[in-house]
């Protein structure tokens, strides 16, 4: 499985540009990257998925560069309401068995 | 439409009893996954279900814990003679299709379940 490594905890304000960025140094050929938000009290929500380069959606985008063994997850104009934990994940095959690490925790102040 | 749900969000047992989890997947859903989460830590994979079939126990420690999903009704995580150290969050994910190769996003998670064990 690969081990990824996130920073344990990020500040931001309200209205920035967030940028987590996830180390995955022994990511494998077939892995996915993917991302999930966690509120307290809450199960995991997933947020973003991608494999190579660039992935946007209507939450977030994702960067991912040629050599994969990193991923940066970039969180647009932030609210306080995007205060949680964030996870990054690399999938091995049958992607439910991937590891949960301590995710980075994320606290935007007004 | 309904999430998945789990209840008793939470539960309070003392060391030797039993603790039942119940986890009813979302409607359509076929496929069902045990996590647990220790305080201050992420999620661990416990046990993935079919209907009436155990597809993937290796997370599920060896003794004391069980799961089922029945036919009918919702899936069910038991711990028998409960200790302190099982005390943390249950998540329950379900999914529609099986999970492929390095996708995770079809799974969509419930509340939780808290369980405290005095």
């Amino acid at each position: 499985l690969a081990k990824t490594t996130q920073p344990i905890s990020m500040d931001s304000y309200e209205g920035q540009e967030v940028n987590i960025t996830c180390s995955h140094n022994n990511i494998a050929t077939n892995d996915y990257i993917t991302w999930y938000q966690q509120f307290p009290s809450q199960g995991p929500r997933f947020i973003i998925q991608g494999y190579k380069t660039k992935v946007t959606n209507e939450v977030a985008s994702l960067f991912i560069p040629a050599d994969r063994k990193s991923s940066t997850l970039s969180l647009p104009r932030v609210s306080l309401s995007d205060t949680a934990v964030y996870y990054c994940l690399v999938g091995d095959t049958g992607g439910f068995k991937t590891i949960f690490g301590a995710g980075t925790r994320l606290f935007v102040k007004a | 439409n309904a999430g998945v749900m789990q209840n008793p969000r939470h539960l309070v047992r003392r060391r030797g009893q039993e603790a039942r989890l119940r986890c009813s997947p979302m409607k359509g859903h076929s496929h069902v996954y045990w996590y647990r989460q220790l305080p201050e830590e992420g999620l661990k994979f416990m046990v993935y279900l079919q209907k009436e079939n155990i597809i993937d126990e290796s997370g599920m420690p060896k003794e004391r814990f069980s799961a089922e999903f029945p036919k009918e009704g919702p899936s069910i995580l038991r711990i028998q003679q409960v200790v302190r150290g099982d005390s943390a969050a249950y998540f329950c994910a379900s999914s529609e299709l099986p999970p492929a190769e390095g996708d995770t996003d079809t799974q969509y998670f419930g509340p939780g379940t808290r369980l405290t064990v005095l």
